[in-house]
């Protein structure tokens, strides 16, 4: 079965750090969204895009936070510089269409010292 | 931001037992989808209630949808120790530019052997 590639699992970085994290998701999906998990709480969608286009990027915190999906397949999320609030998970889902059912990579747990 | 809240935060049961949970919302929806985290890991979507539906089965989970009083409840049926995870609610609006799921906070069920 088809599954959202992520990496990489686990990530510790320093402060002030850039970090960037990697998602293929499954083959034909048009829809990829990246969710931003903190310990205890659901995911909240940082970025979502529509092929290559971005089409909600309400949530994300621009002045830090960069999200890119050039060709409309696999997609980055940068953040430059890290700071201690982002330790959190970074989930990666992808969609065949906007609205469609959502399935998510295992994620990249993010720990910034 | 969260939309959803979920009730109760935490639930440990005997495997052979039911598990509920329950999930009120705040606006109106198109359909409320609920998932399960295990430990740090992806979410798994488990079933999808449009806002016209008041009930769906899928194998042991029953989800009932109450749009008045903007409530979910998902019933586990003879828990196994297999379904100790996370289990969230989400709800989402599709039309013109919102397209999106807001998750709730989660319940933690523990089932124990």
């Amino acid at each position: 079965e088809a599954e959202v590639a992520q990496s990489p699992r686990y990530k510790i970085t320093e402060k002030s750090q850039a970090v960037a994290f990697w998602c293929d998701p499954i083959s034909g999906h048009a829809t990829l969204y990246w969710y931003r998990q903190i310990l205890g709480q659901g995911p909240e969608l940082l970025v979502q895009f529509q092929d290559e286009s971005v089409v909600d990027d309400s949530q994300l915190p621009k002045d830090r936070f960069s999200a890119e999906r050039l060709k409309g397949v696999d997609s980055t999320l940068k953040i430059q510089p890290a700071e201690l609030g982002d330790s959190a998970m970074y989930l990666c889902a992808s969609s065949t269409r906007r609205g469609g059912t959502q399935y998510f990579g295992p994620g990249t747990r993010l720990t910034v010292l | 931001s969260q939309q959803g809240e979920e009730d109760p935060q935490a639930l440990s049961i005997q495997e052979g037992e039911n598990a509920t949970m329950n999930c009120s919302y705040k606006t109106s929806i198109n359909n409320l989808q609920w998932y399960r985290q295990n430990s740090g890991r992806g979410l798994v979507h488990l079933i999808l209630i449009r806002s016209n539906e008041r009930e769906k089965h899928s194998g042991r989970l029953r989800v009932t949808l109450d749009t008045s009083k903007k409530s979910s409840s998902l019933l586990i049926t003879a828990s196994r120790a297999a379904d100790t995870a996370s289990y969230f609610c989400a709800t989402a609006l599709y039309g013109g530019a919102t397209n999106k799921l807001i998750f709730g906070t989660g319940t933690l069920l523990a089932v124990q052997p």
